[in-house]
């Protein structure tokens, strides 16, 4: 079965510090990774994501994140973080072959970047 | 383009009604997937339906109902409401098997 792992439900950062946010899978074969962001009283923005190719995939807003298949992870990161990135972030996965469109996700980490 | 798009926004609806949502997709995108967000079980899969066929089911009740129509413009149902039923529910539209792209929901509350 497919899953999904944010062992951090909050995580607290100081602004222009470096940011990670922990992410692991567990799929049959290999996945498709994604990131959302969610902001209070709106649906989910889609900040990246992993297909296959380097290992380092960079997104939106000047988000990036690590596939790493030996450890199943993919750990999102921000070189400098700001106030505005304080948010709900989640991570899901998609099985290549049979799982269509169905997204399995983590339950949220939410990130707080205090001034 | 314009973004996924979601009516109505907010629903208060009494135990033992139905109710419908619906979804437009973005111009283009043949596939449209519906979520539930809940404080207590996150974000969960309820179905999927691409050029108007179900290709897809989460593990949800009977009383969980979509469909698609030729333009893709899609509908869920809920009947029969239950307390538990109360959630954000959101839709998201894709082209294919690719990213999808999520509207602002509809806010479902049942009294």
């Amino acid at each position: 079965a497919q899953s999904v792992a944010q062992p951090e439900d909050q995580v607290n950062v100081a602004e222009g510090n470096p940011l990670t946010v922990k992410c692991t899978y567990s799929v049959s074969g290999n996945p498709y990774l994604f990131w959302y962001v969610q902001y209070p009283n709106r649906g989910l923005q889609f900040l990246l994501k992993y297909i296959t190719g380097d290992n380092l995939v960079k997104g939106s807003y000047g988000f990036e994140a690590e596939f790493n298949k030996s450890q199943t992870s993919f750990h999102l990161k921000k070189p400098s973080a700001l106030v505005s990135d304080s948010a709900l972030y989640f991570c899901a996965v998609r099985a290549r072959s049979g799982g269509y469109n169905k997204l399995i996700f983590g339950a949220g980490t939410r990130l707080a970047v205090h001034p | 383009k314009a973004g996924v798009t979601q009516t109505p926004r907010y629903l208060i609806k009494t135990r033992g009604q139905q109710v419908t949502l619906s979804c437009s997709p973005i111009s283009g995108h043949r596939s449209v997937s519906w979520y539930q967000q809940t404080p207590g079980q996150g974000l969960q899969f309820l179905f999927e339906y691409f050029s108007e066929t179900q290709r897809n089911k989460g593990n949800f009740p009977g009383r969980f109902s979509g469909r698609q129509f030729s333009n893709s413009r899609s509908e869920m149902n809920v009947s029969t409401l239950e307390l538990g039923d109360s959630a954000l529910y959101l839709c998201a539209s894709s082209e294919g098997s690719d990213t999808q792209y999520f509207g602002p929901g509809t806010r479902l509350t049942v009294l």
